[in-house]
């Protein structure tokens, strides 16, 4: 039972580079969504998707770019990095009948020099 | 605007003890309301559901109250164990547009 997998565990960046972090669910979830979470703070939603080819802007959205050519897939794409984007990111999905029940990755901690 | 505060910040207790955990929230209108727990370097894992009909609801060791008058709910642990130590986040769904508020979560940790 997979879940929610997310990749990498850790990276580093430096300022202005791009990467893009890899989210896949195997549960066959419609709503999916990616998260960033800092010290003191709740999660703070960044973007999220009720199905193949449908996108919306969360909470947080400026810097980050999404796609969801899949049911399966949802990478979040840091497009320069910042070090305000130093966080830790998680991608969590559900049905869309239950939003509020969320299945989690285990996150990516991603740090910007 | 829609808040959800948790109390206190962070909580040490020795393994064995009970404690309680708080969450305000000012979310309207009010759906229901989840307890996650974060384990270090984990992802939040349910544990229990409150919606506004509800007053108490049990989960082994774990016991959640809600009262929606006040807007307030309480996450009770008993016998604490050291695989308790862990964050504990309260979540509010907002009615409206299914938006989920979190708290900033509690540190939970369990002394030997």
């Amino acid at each position: 039972n997979a879940g929610v997998t997310q990749t990498p565990k850790f990276q580093v960046l430096k300022t202005g580079q791009s990467m893009t972090l890899q989210c896949a669910q195997d549960m066959n979830h419609e709503y999916m969504s990616w998260y960033r979470q800092d010290p003191g703070m709740g999660l703070r939603l960044i973007h999220y998707s009720v199905g193949a080819g449908i996108t919306d802007q969360g909470e947080v959205p400026n810097g980050y770019n999404v796609s969801r050519s899949t049911t399966e897939d949802f990478p979040l794409r840091l497009l320069s990095a910042a070090p305000s984007q130093t966080s830790v990111y998680f991608c969590a999905s559900s049905t869309l009948l239950a939003k509020n029940i969320q299945y989690f990755g285990a996150g990516t901690r991603l740090s910007v020099l | 605007k829609n808040q959800v505060e948790q109390s206190p910040q962070s909580l040490i207790i020795l393994e064995g003890k009970n404690c309680t955990l708080q969450c305000n929230y000012t979310v309207s209108p009010f759906s229901n309301l989840r307890w996650y727990k974060q384990d270090t370097g984990r992802g939040p894992v349910s544990l229990t559901i409150m919606t506004f009909s509800e007053n108490t609801k049990s989960n082994g060791r774990y016991t959640a109250t809600l009262d929606a008058d006040t807007k307030q709910s309480s996450l009770h642990i008993t016998a604490s164990q050291l695989s308790d130590s862990a964050s504990y986040i309260c979540v509010v769904s907002a009615d409206s547009n299914y938006q989920l508020i979190w708290g900033a979560g509690t540190k939970l940790i369990i002394k030997p």
